[in-house]
């Protein structure tokens, strides 16, 4: 079965520096991979989406993740993060196909420090 | 005009007790789910429904019980509630499978006591 591992619980950064949070990603077949953010007292959003095609996928709210096969890694990093970006962080796999289960990792607290 | 509704935001009960949470969906999606995410953050689906019919149910205790009424619906029961249900209990939908993108509702916070 695919899993995702999130290995950073926590991850302080000043405003206006860059931040990446690792995901790493287990499976023997090809596989979906997602980034969802979840703000206090919400539910989660869909930050962006690796299905197939171009490694390199980005959100409109500036933040990238690259597709690494080899490294079966899918981090997400953005230049400048914004007290706006304080936020958990859930990275997520499903195989591809219909009706496919979404597993998710435990989540990196984003904590944008003024 | 809230897209993936659940009520209620709250919930404090009392162990043995039983209580239903309420989901409803506004963007004409045919596929809806329950999450439980527990204190550590940690997100695990628990069911979901296609066009009324259960296509996933992970290893639940039956005292949890779905019901999907039509698409755009879909309620949990529980029923003697134990203190190891509490949980943020989240609702979602998606047009077709999850692994498109699913859109959650704002949880609903169980705690029994």
């Amino acid at each position: 079965a695919q899993s995702v591992t999130q290995l950073d619980s926590q991850v302080p950064v000043f405003e206006e520096a860059p931040v990446e949070l690792r995901c790493n990603y287990s499976s023997s077949v090809s596989v979906y991979l997602f980034w969802y953010v979840q703000y206090p007292n919400q539910g989660l959003q869909l930050l962006l989406k690796y299905l197939s095609g171009s490694t390199l996928v980005e959100s409109i709210n500036g933040f990238e993740a690259e597709f690494n096969k080899s490294q079966t890694s899918f981090h997400l990093r953005k230049p400048s993060v914004h007290i706006s970006d304080t936020a958990e962080y859930f990275c997520a796999v499903s195989l591809p196909g219909g009706y496919q289960k979404v597993t998710f990792g435990t989540g990196t607290k984003l904590q944008v420090i003024p | 005009d809230t897209a993936v509704s659940q009520t209620p935001k709250y919930l404090v009960t009392q162990m043995g007790n039983d209580k239903s949470i309420k989901c409803e969906q506004n963007l004409g999606h045919d596929t809806m789910y329950w999450y439980k995410q527990d204190s550590k953050k940690f997100l695990k689906i628990m069911f979901s429904y296609n066009n009324k019919e259960l296509i996933i149910n992970e290893t639940v205790p039956n005292r949890f019980s779905p019901k999907s009424p039509d698409k755009a619906h879909l309620n949990l029961h529980i029923n003697s509630l134990e203190l190891g249900d509490s949980a943020v209990y989240f609702c979602a939908s998606s047009k077709g499978a999850a692994n498109t993108e699913a859109f959650f509702g704002q949880g609903t916070r169980l705690t029994v006591v």
